[in-house]
């Protein structure tokens, strides 16, 4: 079983509707981060918060909105999202954002689908 | 830019059978984790490398960090089918935001 839970585990949203994803993680990690997943590829970094603070965007397009309200949660709220944001969304955390040797966890991601 | 070449990107293989998948590098890493996701879960964490030459094993898989820190291998020996998933090398370099580069991954299918 993932320590990193993340809901729901799938979502279908038309791409005029507004959604949010949740992480919630309780190893007293300080730093979360959020991927975006095709089939068969490798995750792609989207944002990174560590201690509670955003510090690092991939350029990621403004429909995705990152927030951290505590050091266990993390969501990601998703607005007019297009077809091809169809992905699975995965979060992650580590005990510290660039601690040598601490492996990123990840949870089971939030299947999502764009109509 | 770092890159991790990960080889081969597919392999379907018989039950029992050993293989090895390569990440190769032009850049140092200060570690590499190798990760195996099955389909509809998140990659799961199998092991962290840290030091140059190191060799871990789990169970019927061992894993090896290159002596410069620049490439990885992960054999798996007697391969089952329940080994069957999409194997992800990441690396963590020295930067200054230690965000971790991923291969492309190896997508394996182990036949019964």
């Amino acid at each position: 079983d993932t320590e990193v839970t993340q809901t729901p585990k799938h979502l279908v949203m038309g791409m005029t509707n507004k959604k949010s994803l949740k992480c919630e993680q309780h190893m007293g990690h300080r730093a979360m981060y959020w991927y975006k997943q095709k089939a068969k590829k490798p995750p792609e970094l989207m944002f990174v918060y560590s201690y509670e603070k955003l510090s690092i965007n991939e350029s990621v397009p403004s429909r995705f909105s990152p927030e951290c309200p505590n050091s266990s949660l993390l969501n990601l709220h998703l607005h007019a999202l297009q077809p091809e944001d169809s992905a699975l969304y995965l979060c992650a955390s580590s005990s510290q954002q660039g601690a040598l040797n601490q492996p990123q966890h990840f949870g089971d991601g939030t299947r999502l689908s764009i109509l | 830019t770092q890159l991790l070449e990960q080889s081969p990107q597919f392999l379907s293989i018989q039950e029992g059978e050993n293989l090895t998948v390569y990440c190769n590098s032009s850049s140092v890493f200060s570690s590499l984790q190798w990760y195996r996701q099955e389909p509809g879960e998140g990659p799961v964490l199998l092991v962290t490398v840290v030091t140059g030459g190191e060799v871990k094993k789990l169970k019927r898989l061992t894993f090896q960090f290159g002596d410069a820190r620049k490439d990885s291998s992960l054999h798996i020996t007697a391969a089952q089918p329940g080994d069957t998933g999409l194997y992800l090398c990441a690396g963590s370099g020295g930067g200054s935001n230690y965000k971790l580069t991923f291969g492309k991954g190896t997508l394996l299918t182990v036949n019964p």
